[in-house]
């Protein structure tokens, strides 16, 4: 139950794309498509963003995308705007109905 | 509207006890799988538990194995987690949230409630 491994900061310039990664294990992210994406704002509650690898709950801007290679999920937004300022947490099933959470990525739009 | 609403939180000593609810309101509650999430102060989340719609089925994350449980009243709508024998380790705001109907993330949060173990 080790967590996932993310970026600890990303950055990019209004209307750039930036991508998050998120590397677990064939135990986990390698062994599911069972791999979530949340975006966290200072003193708020997490907002699930993708959820099964790359499907985007309704009202999450298509901007958002998500996708997955072997043992590393991604999270790519485009035409980043000034409100995207967050913190990402990647989450995966790891099986016997266990989660694991990765240790987040603070994305700063310059 | 979905609402998770956590209360029971506070200031407890090294080795105490507490029990955290989450009110639950704007779905049918006994249909959904239901977790409690963590976040330790400037930290990441961590799972901690998991509950089936009937209750007949929980899991928890190792180290809280033997000192935390959760439940649920169907009734009520309500979801618990009793934490006994507590660290400092265990200081976090403890969320309440949701899986939906097709069980592969957490959809709905609730807004936590703070844990501080300290002497």
């Amino acid at each position: 139950q080790s967590a996932l491994t993310q970026p600890r900061s990303v950055s990019g310039s209004p209307g750039q794309s930036v991508t998050i990664s998120c590397t677990g294990t064939s135990s986990d992210v390698g062994g599911y498509t069972y791999v979530s994406w949340y975006q966290q704002h200072p003193g708020k509650a997490p907002k699930l963003m993708i959820y099964d690898v790359s499907k985007r709950p309704s009202g999450v801007p298509d901007r958002f995308s998500g996708s997955k290679s072997g043992n590393t999920a991604s999270l790519i937004i485009s035409g980043l705007q000034a409100e995207d300022e967050a913190d990402y947490y990647c989450c995966s099933y790891a099986g016997n109905y266990i989660w694991v959470f990765g240790g987040g990525t603070k994305l700063t739009v310059l | 509207e979905v609402q998770l609403v956590e209360s029971g939180g506070g200031l407890v000593q090294p080795g105490g006890s507490l029990r955290l609810s989450c009110a639950a309101s704007g779905f049918t509650f006994s249909s959904y799988w239901m977790s409690w999430v963590r976040q330790a102060p400037g930290k990441g989340l961590e799972w901690v538990a998991n509950i089936k719609q009937d209750g007949s089925e929980k899991y928890y994350v190792d180290s809280v194995k033997g000192r935390f449980t959760i439940s649920r009243d169907n009734a009520q709508n309500s979801l618990y987690l009793q934490v006994n024998s507590l660290r400092a380790e265990d200081t976090a705001v403890y969320y309440c949230a949701r899986h939906p109907d097709y069980g592969t993330s957490f959809d709905y949060w609730g807004q936590g409630t703070l844990v501080t173990v300290a002497s």
